[in-house]
């Protein structure tokens, strides 16, 4: 019963550095995302790969990557770490695009 | 573009007493419409969903919520609320079939909910 499973759950980043976060669905899943939870925003879209082999820009890309490495996985990369990334990250997945999204436990990023 | 409004920031509640948290959407036609609820720390789980159909709805935790298309409003209602309910829920909203960059959900901002003993 894994679901969505989310690494690292905490990561402290310096200005500058780069790092990915790695998402994992074992649902069988088309559909993945990544959202940044902010306080008193909700959560924002980030990118989205509607199937594998395909990604798309969301509301809030700037700054980042994604690579939908095969059906299973989904990254999100930073390739120079600001301190405006300073987030909660979430990775989701759903059966189709546009229907309900599972959720992993986040990310909690800090730059500094 | 669809866009997810919550009225409300925090409610309190005393435990017992019944609930109403409240949804507005903008979207030209009918969306699919979710609650979730996150605890601290924790991702987001999915209360209940609406695709089509009858406009009441029925969701685990003992949570409902109904469908109101000449309100646009989807308000998520619970009859008596435990001191457990305490926690953050965001409604959200996706275009039905997705496509021409309307994928994933649209997030309200969250209401949090506080639960007085």
């Amino acid at each position: 019963n894994a679901g969505v499973t989310q690494t690292p759950k905490f990561q402290v980043l310096k200005t500058g550095q780069s790092m990915t976060l790695q998402c994992a669905q074992d649902m069988n899943h088309n559909s993945m995302y990544w959202y940044r939870q902010d306080p008193g925003m909700g959560l924002r879209l980030i990118y989205y790969s509607a199937s594998e082999g395909t990604t798309d820009k969301g509301e809030v890309p700037n700054g980042y990557n994604v690579s939908r490495l095969n059906k299973r996985e989904f990254s999100l990369r930073l390739e120079s770490a600001a301190p405006s990334q300073t987030s909660v990250y979430f990775c989701a997945s759903s059966p189709t695009r546009s229907t309900e999204a599972f959720f992993g436990q986040g990310t909690r990023l800090t730059v500094v | 573009a669809q866009s997810v409004t919550q009225p409300d920031i925090h409610i309190t509640v005393s435990e017992g007493a019944s609930l109403e948290l409240r949804c507005n959407y903008s979207y030209g036609a009918t969306p699919y419409l979710f609650w979730y609820v996150q605890s601290p720390g924790q991702g987001l789980q999915l209360l209940l969903k609406y695709f089509s159909g009858d406009t009441l709805v029925q969701g685990i935790k003992g949570f409902e919520a109904e469908f109101k298309r000449s309100q646009s409003s989807f308000n998520l209602r619970k009859p008596s609320v435990h001191w457990s309910d305490a926690a953050e829920y965001f409604c959200a909203v996706a275009q039905p079939g997705g496509g021409g960059g309307a994928d994933g959900l649209t997030f309200g901002k969250g209401t949090h909910l506080i639960i007085q003993p």
